[in-house]
C-alpha cells in the first residue's frame, strides 16, 4: 500500500520554538491529512489539505503540500508542552476509499 | 455527545482464545475502520466497511473477522489464527463518500489494548 513516511522520527524542542515535520508519499493523492496522538490515546484529526491546495492554516498549524515532490510539511508555531504527542500524516489515492498512515513523528516539547 | 466508543480499554487473552473488541458510534457515519498499531509501525488497516452488511479486507486481515449488522456497530474478533495479536487496536469512522469519493476526516475511538498471556 502507498504508505506515507514522516521525517524526522523524533523531534525534541523547547517551548516557544517552532516544530516542523515532513511527510513523503509514493502515489498520486486526492487529499492529505494530519493527525495527532497523545500517548495511549486515539488519533485526533488536525487538518486536511486537498491536492489542488498548496498551503492551509489552522490556528498555530500550517500545512504545505507539494504534489510535484509528493511531500507535505506540518509546522507548529510557538510550541507548548501540551503539543507533546505523535503526529501522523495520512493519504488516500484515486480509487481507494481508505487512508494509509505513516509511522509518525514523536514530538517532545520541553518547558 | 457524539463519538466513538471502544471497549474494553484493556483486554488479556490466553493463547488459543478468540476475543471480540467492540466499536460503537453515534455519529451517523457510513464508513467504519479497524486499525492495528504496533510500536514504531504506525497504523495498519485490518478491515473496513462502507455500508451495513458489507465489509472489505485491509492490508492485514488474516486472523481477524468483522461484522456490520448495524450502522452504529463494527465489532472486531481477533481469532486464535492471529499469530501475534498483542497490539493497540483503533476503530474509526467517517461520513462517506466526500465529494471526491475519498474518505474525509476520520474520528477515532480511544483504543483497546490487547495483550496475549
Amino acid at each position: 500500500s502507498q504508505q506515507g513516511e514522516e521525517d524526522p522520527q523524533a523531534l525534541s524542542i523547547q517551548e516557544g520554538e517552532n516544530a516542523t515535520m515532513n511527510c513523503s508519499y509514493k502515489t498520486s493523492i486526492n487529499n492529505l491529512q494530519w493527525y495527532r496522538q497523545n500517548s495511549g490515546r486515539g488519533l485526533v484529526h488536525l487538518i486536511l489539505i486537498r491536492s489542488n491546495e498548496r498551503e492551509k492554516h489552522s490556528g498555530r498549524l500550517r500545512v504545505t503540500l507539494d504534489t510535484s515532490k509528493k511531500s507535505s510539511s506540518l509546522l507548529i508555531t510557538a510550541s507548548r508542552a501540551a503539543d507533546t504527542a505523535s503526529y501522523f500524516c495520512a493519504t488516500d489515492s484515486t480509487g481507494y476509499s481508505t487512508l494509509t498512515f505513516g509511522k509518525g513523528t514523536m514530538l517532545l516539547v520541553s518547558p | 455527545d457524539g463519538g466513538i466508543t471502544q471497549s474494553p480499554k484493556y483486554l488479556f487473552r490466553k493463547e488459543g482464545q478468540n476475543v471480540t473488541l467492540s466499536c460503537e458510534q453515534n455519529l451517523n457515519h457510513d464508513a467504519m475502520y479497524w486499525y492495528r498499531q504496533d510500536p514504531g509501525q504506525g497504523l495498519r488497516l485490518i478491515y473496513y466497511s462502507q455500508i451495513v452488511n458489507d465489509f472489505q479486507k485491509g492490508d492485514i486481515a488474516e486472523g481477524y473477522s468483522v461484522s456490520r449488522e448495524k450502522k452504529e456497530s463494527f465489532p472486531l474478533t481477533v481469532t486464535s489464527a492471529q499469530k501475534n495479536p498483542t497490539a493497540f487496536y483503533l476503530c474509526a469512522s467517517t461520513r462517506f463518500p466526500t465529494g471526491q469519493g475519498a474518505p474525509g476526516e476520520l474520528f477515532f475511538g480511544e483504543g483497546s489494548r490487547l495483550t496475549v498471556l
